[in-house]
């Protein structure tokens, strides 16, 4: 059995500040991670994603996360939030093709 | 252009009229997937297909049709069997059954029940 959870159903940031999106995980077997943005009414889009590579991973529109299996996290940062970045992410768990667990959606607001 | 396409983007439908949404892929994936969203959730996964003519239910499956005819094409049927259809339908597709690759997705169809 899998499942994720998002710490932090809202989450608001200056512009210019760090963003920080908390997700932990539950896998029975090594787990495939992923994160994806939503902006208002369109579909998700991939930031990042880990497989058993490098446990930091870079993903596009300058976020990062880092596996850490100890902790069984996989936190979603950025150095410095753009308006841009406002939107609701998705932490996304698997370790079977068609069986992803996604996460309740952190909604990041960024304020001016 | 590569890509996903769902159509309609919103969808009215009257209670007890079944209602078919549309998802194409020119990507040549192998794999199609139907997901809803409800406000404050993650999304669920209705149905899933990884090769034509064959596909599987997902988690929430009851209320749902799917066929999978051709490659590129996933349509999704909600019948008046589904209780409370009012959600944000995603469809995704996926390049490789054999590997872990990310799910591509749509752009969502709207469905409001009247």
């Amino acid at each position: 059995a899998q499942s994720v959870t998002q710490l932090d159903s809202h989450v608001s940031v200056s512009e210019g500040t760090p963003v920080l999106l908390r997700c932990n995980y539950s896998s029975s077997y090594s787990p495939s991670l992923f994160w994806y943005v939503q902006h208002p009414n369109k579909g998700l889009q991939l930031l990042l994603k880990y497989t058993s590579a490098a446990t930091l991973v870079k993903g596009i529109n300058g976020f990062e996360a880092e596996f850490k299996k100890s902790e069984t996290s996989f936190h979603l940062t950025k150095p410095s939030a753009h308006m841009s970045d406002a939107a609701e992410y998705f932490c996304v768990v698997t370790n079977n093709n068609n069986d992803m667990r996604f996460g309740a959606g952190t909604r990041l607001t960024v304020k001016p | 252009d590569g890509g996903i396409t769902q159509s309609p983007k919103y969808l009215f439908r009257k209670e007890g009229q079944n209602v078919t949404l549309s998802c194409e892929q020119n990507l040549n994936h192998d794999a199609m997937y139907w997901y809803r969203q409800d406000p404050g959730q993650g999304l669920r996964l209705i149905y899933y297909s990884q090769i034509v003519n064959d596909f599987q239910k997902g988690d929430i499956a009851e209320g749902y049709s799917v066929s999978r005819e051709k490659k590129e094409s996933f349509p999704l049927t909600v019948t008046s069997a589904q209780k409370n259809p009012t959600a944000f339908y995603l469809c995704a597709s996926r390049a490789d059954r054999a590997l872990l690759n990310e799910q591509f997705f749509g752009p969502g169809t709207r469905l409001t029940v009247l």
